[in-house]
């Protein structure tokens, strides 16, 4: 089973409707949880990362993402959907469970459409 | 703009060849990743290094090496390249090595073997 899971290749939505994108965590434990953003001919850029705490974490740009332990999942979430925020997003873990390595989903394209 | 710089920002070669990419690692950042981004792969972690030692490896391959010079860049030696070794590759650093830490990423060097 894949460690990171991002099951929709492509998520469409219209603009100012609110975005969801989804991830799942395949192992059990207490992994750091990543949400990436890339743009075209562009490097990955840092969205915001669950630690510890509280399940609702903010991030750049008006990010946001659930973390919900019960159901390893980790989606990341917006309320109203910017035609710029068009692009790549990548879900990612890591911890002891992963090597201490940063593993990477598939990654989900979004478009929004104005 | 991640503070990560990488060049050259693209490298076409040849079959049978030998390349290096270099990254400078963000001011203050001890750890460098380095990643290969391909269609059929996706994101797959390569190698790190903190402050001059390697500290772990993922897929990399016998042909890849890298290092990490004394004033923290870092560079990855690709030889006798093979058509299949065409993809995008990004270095990343972060302040330490804890898994918490998010990583920068540099925008990469599209390598293209003909």
């Amino acid at each position: 089973a894949q460690s990171v899971a991002q099951p929709e290749d492509q998520v469409n939505v219209a603009e100012g409707n609110p975005l969801t994108v989804k991830c799942t965590y395949s192992v059990s434990g207490n992994p750091y949880l990543f949400w990436y953003v890339q743009y075209p001919n562009r490097g990955l850029q840092f969205l915001l990362k669950y630690i510890t705490g509280d399940n609702l974490v903010k991030g750049s740009y008006g990010f946001e993402a659930e973390f919900n332990k019960s159901q390893t999942s980790f989606h990341l979430k917006k309320p109203s959907a910017l035609v710029s925020d068009s692009a790549l997003y990548f879900c990612a873990v890591r911890g002891p469970e992963y090597g201490n390595k940063l593993v990477f989903g598939a990654g989900t394209i979004l478009r929004v459409k104005s | 703009d991640s503070g990560v710089t990488q060049t050259p920002k693209h490298l076409i070669t040849a079959t049978g060849q030998r390349v290096t990419l270099r990254c400078s690692p963000r001011s203050g950042d001890l750890s460098v990743y380095w990643y290969q981004q391909s269609l059929d792969q996706g994101l797959q972690f390569l190698i790190q290094y903190y402050n001059g030692e390697e500290r772990a490896k993922g897929n990399i391959l016998e042909r890849f090496s890298a290092q990490q010079f004394p004033d923290l860049h870092s560079e990855l030696n690709l030889s006798s390249l093979e058509l299949g070794d065409s993809a995008l590759y990004f270095c990343a650093s972060s302040v330490g090595l804890e898994n918490y830490n998010e990583q920068f990423f540099g925008p990469g060097t599209r390598l293209t073997v003909l």
